[in-house]
């Protein structure tokens, strides 16, 4: 059974500063997604990596892939107030099948 | 374009009584998925389909709950004889395997959920 563990569940940091979320997960995948939930809001996709070494940003989030360590990381660099929300990463696993597992989200507050 | 739809947004049912969450996919994904989030938790995998294959149904918590999707679009999660434990936000997505319809999926693509309170 695939696991998918997210370090840290909750995270609390300044404006400007930089942290990582990290997501372990316990099987050999090919595909990892991260998502943002605002409170009281969906999922959204924010990056989907394919391949071992993948890195993909956006502004200031940044997240890559290390499919033999099965660990991907969130970087968060110089933080602003609007990118408090949860951050979900998903798993998923054999090419023909769809579905993901997710882990258990990591809620960022940035305070100013 | 249009994202994934759900209804009601909102529901509000007494304990017993049967309910019918629906979701409209974006047109054209293969692939629907349905999810349970409760109030702080993360997201409860609950059915998965694709195309025209049976759908993985390994999420679903008890027999009470049942999923259908029709001509490959519509879906309905049908939740019979509704316990309080069953209020949640219902998350349904949906996504697609690219232009050649091959390949690993593409990233989901959520609707806003139907939030249910049981009574």
């Amino acid at each position: 059974e695939l696991k998918v563990e997210q370090n840290p569940l909750f995270l609390s940091m300044q404006e400007g500063k930089n942290y990582t979320i990290y997501c372990n997960y316990s099987t050999t995948s090919d595909r990892l997604y991260w998502y943002r939930q605002d409170p009281g809001k969906s999922l959204e996709s924010l990056f989907v990596l394919l391949s071992n070494g993948a890195v993909k940003q956006e502004g200031r989030l940044m997240a890559s892939l290390d499919t033999k360590a099965r660990l991907s990381t969130l970087h968060i660099t110089a933080a602003v107030h609007d990118l408090s929300a949860t951050y979900f990463c998903a798993v998923g696993i054999n090419t023909n099948a769809g579905k993901s597992t997710f882990g258990d989200g990591t809620t960022l507050t940035v305070k100013p | 374009g249009a994202g994934v739809s759900q209804s009601p947004s909102n529901k509000v049912t007494e304990k017993g009584k049967d309910v019918e969450l629906r979701c409209d996919p974006i047109s054209g994904h293969t692939a629907l998925y349905w999810y349970r989030q409760s109030l702080g938790q993360g997201l409860e995998f609950l059915i998965y389909f694709q195309g025209n294959s049976a759908p993985d149904k390994s999420g679903l918590p008890s027999d009470r709950f049942s999923a259908e999707r029709t001509g490959g679009s519509v879906s309905t999660l049908t939740i019979q004889r509704t316990q309080q434990e069953d209020s949640a936000v219902y998350l349904c997505a949906s996504s697609s395997r690219g232009s050649s319809g091959r390949g690993p999926p593409r990233e989901q693509f959520f609707g806003p959920g139907t939030r249910l309170t049981v009574l």
